[in-house]
């Protein structure tokens, strides 16, 4: 495996569902995001982890959990998720977080339905 | 605060034919860098291209060159020769002082034969 894989690719969950988001790079970077795309609406960065602490957390509702146990893998785990959480996840990662002009380097994402 | 903004949500181009994606911009910083990224339907996001601010020289990858005008924030990607490949969601971003990575709404570009 090279650069950034994520799993699943695809998640359906009911509202009272618990599930969790994989992600893990292999480019020995040490910062790693999350981030929300929906439809029409910029990329909404969600979670910031550099050398497995999160450094930002940009107001995500509590339902949405990340976990960060080495530099190399991150965790989004998901519970009691409403409809509007329906989105494509994306996980990237940068040699750095701090350097201006740092090319993020990102997975294909999970699209996650949420019924 | 850092805003990026694409006015554009979709644009159309016939293969071998010249295309420019617009993008505004606006931050505090004085050094900061934009960045043209494509999304494919893969979903995996890659960079096409990268802007110094301090660069008054247009930066240029391939078929891939930025129009940088700094006065206007104002941030275009003009793609030449334009492939069946090059069709993908195209997204401007902006990264400045402290702040991570700030993205636009995305253009689509559909490229026809």
């Amino acid at each position: 495996e090279t650069g950034v894989t994520q799993t699943p690719r695809h998640l359906v969950m009911g509202m009272t569902n618990k599930k969790s988001l994989k992600c893990e790079q292999h480019l020995g970077h040490n910062a790693m995001y999350w981030y929300k795309q929906s439809a029409k609406k910029p990329l909404e960065l969600m979670f910031v982890y550099s050398l497995e602490e999160r450094v930002e957390n940009n107001s995500v509702p509590s339902r949405f959990s990340p976990e960060c146990p080495n530099s190399s893998h991150l965790f989004l785990h998901l519970h009691t998720l409403q409809p509007e959480d329906s989105a494509l996840y994306l996980c990237a990662s940068s040699q750095d977080r701090w350097g201006v002009g740092e090319e993020l380097f990102f997975g294909s994402g999970t699209q996650l339905s949420v019924l | 605060a850092q805003t990026v903004t694409q006015s554009q949500p979709e644009m159309s181009v016939q293969e071998a034919e010249t295309v420019t994606l617009s993008c505004t911009y606006d931050t505090s910083e004085s050094d900061y860098y934009l960045f043209w990224y494509k999304q494919p339907p893969s979903r995996q996001m890659i960079l096409v291209i990268r802007q110094e601010a301090y660069k008054q020289q247009n930066a240029t990858e391939n078929r891939f060159s930025v129009n940088f005008q700094k006065a206007a924030k104002s941030f275009s990607l003009k793609i030449s020769d334009s492939q069946l490949g090059d069709a993908a969601m195209y997204f401007c971003a902006l990264s400045s002082g402290y702040s991570t990575l700030t993205f636009g709404k995305g253009t689509m570009l559909l490229v026809s034969p």
